[in-house]
């Protein structure tokens, strides 16, 4: 298993301009996660999904966008992007069988905005 | 609103010198208290799942101890290997999507 892939890993875009970020995940996992990480910061939720066609707002979500297709794949779209963008991305899935719910995090994409 | 505080921001230790990393919580009900470990450059990696106050888990020189208030990561002889950031996170039991929340992480390094 490839666990949880996300691409591209390093991305420059500059402001006002629009990317998605890819997640895969092979698990067969429920859920879905997107997070931001800023330097020396923890992980900030963005959006979630519990399942494909179902998703939810996070604790930063403005300036961004997703949706769930499908099991497997988790997107995450941003719109007109500036500099605040600029940030390190985790994708991470988790299954649904467990109490605890731990989740399993891809490698991330490092998202500058100039 | 749920809340996590890792101590300390950073430390320093020799190799074999044994120390603690902490995280403190405010939960409204706690489902379970997560132990990542980040390198740089990389995503986090699972260690440990903690459920309940008294519960430990071990895993090589790590140990992990929970209370009703907070979570000690115990390191034992440590080696350069384990030099990584260390993440605390917390799941609410009222929390929808098993969402977590996460501390702000401790930089371990351990020299030779």
């Amino acid at each position: 298993n490839a666990g949880v892939t996300q691409t591209p890993k390093f991305r420059i875009l500059k402001i006002g301009q629009s990317m998605t970020l890819q997640c895969a995940q092979d698990m067969n996992h429920n859920y879905m996660y997107w997070y931001r990480q800023d330097p020396g910061m923890g992980l900030k939720l963005i959006y979630y999904s519990v399942g494909a066609g179902i998703t939810d707002k996070g604790e930063v979500p403005n300036g961004y966008n997703v949706s769930r297709s499908t099991t497997e794949d988790f997107p995450l779209r941003l719109e007109l992007a500036a500099p605040s963008q600029t940030s390190v991305y985790f994708c991470a899935s988790s299954a649904r069988d467990r109490v605890g719910y731990e989740q399993y995090f891809g490698p991330g994409t490092r998202l500058t905005v100039t | 609103e749920d809340q996590v505080t890792q101590s300390p921001e950073a430390l320093r230790l020799q190799e074999g010198e044994s120390s603690s990393l902490n995280c403190s919580y405010t939960v409204s009900g706690l489902r379970g208290l997560f132990w990542y470990r980040q390198d740089p450059g990389k995503g986090p990696e699972f260690l440990f799942t903690l459920y309940s106050a008294g519960e430990e888990k071990e895993k090589e020189r790590l140990k992990a101890t929970l209370t009703k208030k907070e979570s000690f990561l115990h390191i034992t002889a440590p080696k350069p290997e384990d030099s990584a950031t260390y993440l605390c996170a917390v799941q609410a039991s009222e929390t929808s999507g098993s969402r977590l929340t996460f501390g702000e992480g401790t930089q371990l390094t351990v020299n030779p």
